[in-house]
């Protein structure tokens, strides 16, 4: 069962933004950890996408940025391209839990 | 390039067991935790278990805990994932995961990922 909430799905026209909230709690998010997100294609693995709140890995487009504030993450992709319909995944470390905790996850579509 | 094969999956009876193994390659695998997080069909994702470079450290998610044991063999570049007492609720793609620990809090996050493994479990 996942600790961290997101919407189910956002969905947005080429070239409109689009936002994924991450929310936790006061053993996740708000302890202070860091919040990372995963993109999943269709029938492929995860691939980091963000690490460290808001740090883009090398290859990942600057269209996709990352934030975090209090108990919740965002995730947003300015200026949606059609390869960025997938599934995307917040990921955080909770210490009541003593682990790693992921996201409900959120299916974006491009119109 | 950094690669992670996973191999082992299968079909298995309730109760049966199964050992999962990753091979790794393109760096040094010595230097890095390694975790395996699963997907059952349709879901998201859950972290299942991890362990520390030298194997001195683990850590698992109350789900499997005391049914599964994670390993490692850095000799073979290995992480290895032993499940035993397989419930259908186990029925997932695994995937075995680099961990990159992050200098702000000390915590990972998972920078390369295999292309999972799909465990069955079914009467």
């Amino acid at each position: 069962q996942s600790v961290l909430t997101q919407p189910p799905s956002v969905s947005g026209a080429p070239g409109q933004r689009v936002t994924i909230s991450c929310t936790g709690s006061s053993s996740n998010i708000g302890a202070g950890y860091d919040v990372h997100w995963y993109q999943q294609l269709p029938g492929a693995a995860p691939k980091l996408l963000i690490h460290g709140n808001s740090n883009r890995p090398s290859g990942v487009p600057d269209r996709f940025s990352g934030s975090k504030s209090g108990t919740s993450a965002s995730l947003a992709i300015t200026g949606l391209h059609a390869e960025d319909e997938a599934d995307y995944f917040c990921h955080c470390y909770d210490f009541s839990l003593n682990g790693y905790v992921f996201g409900t996850g959120t299916k974006v579509t491009v119109l | 390039e950094v690669q992670l094969v996973e191999s082992g999956g299968g079909l298995v009876q309730p109760g049966g067991s199964l050992r999962l193994s990753c091979v790794a390659s393109g760096f040094t695998f010595s230097s890095y935790w390694m975790s395996w997080v699963r997907q059952a069909p349709g879901k998201g994702l859950e972290w299942v278990a991890n362990i520390k470079e030298d194997g001195g450290e683990i850590n698992y998610a109350d789900s499997v805990k005391g049914r599964f044991t994670i390993s490692r063999d850095n000799a073979k570049n290995s992480p290895f994932l032993q499940m035993n007492s397989l419930r259908v609720e186990d029925t997932a793609v695994y995937y075995c995961a680099r961990e990159t620990v992050a200098a702000t809090d000390g915590k990972s996050y998972f920078d390369y990922w295999g292309q999972g493994t799909l465990v069955t479990v079914s009467s």
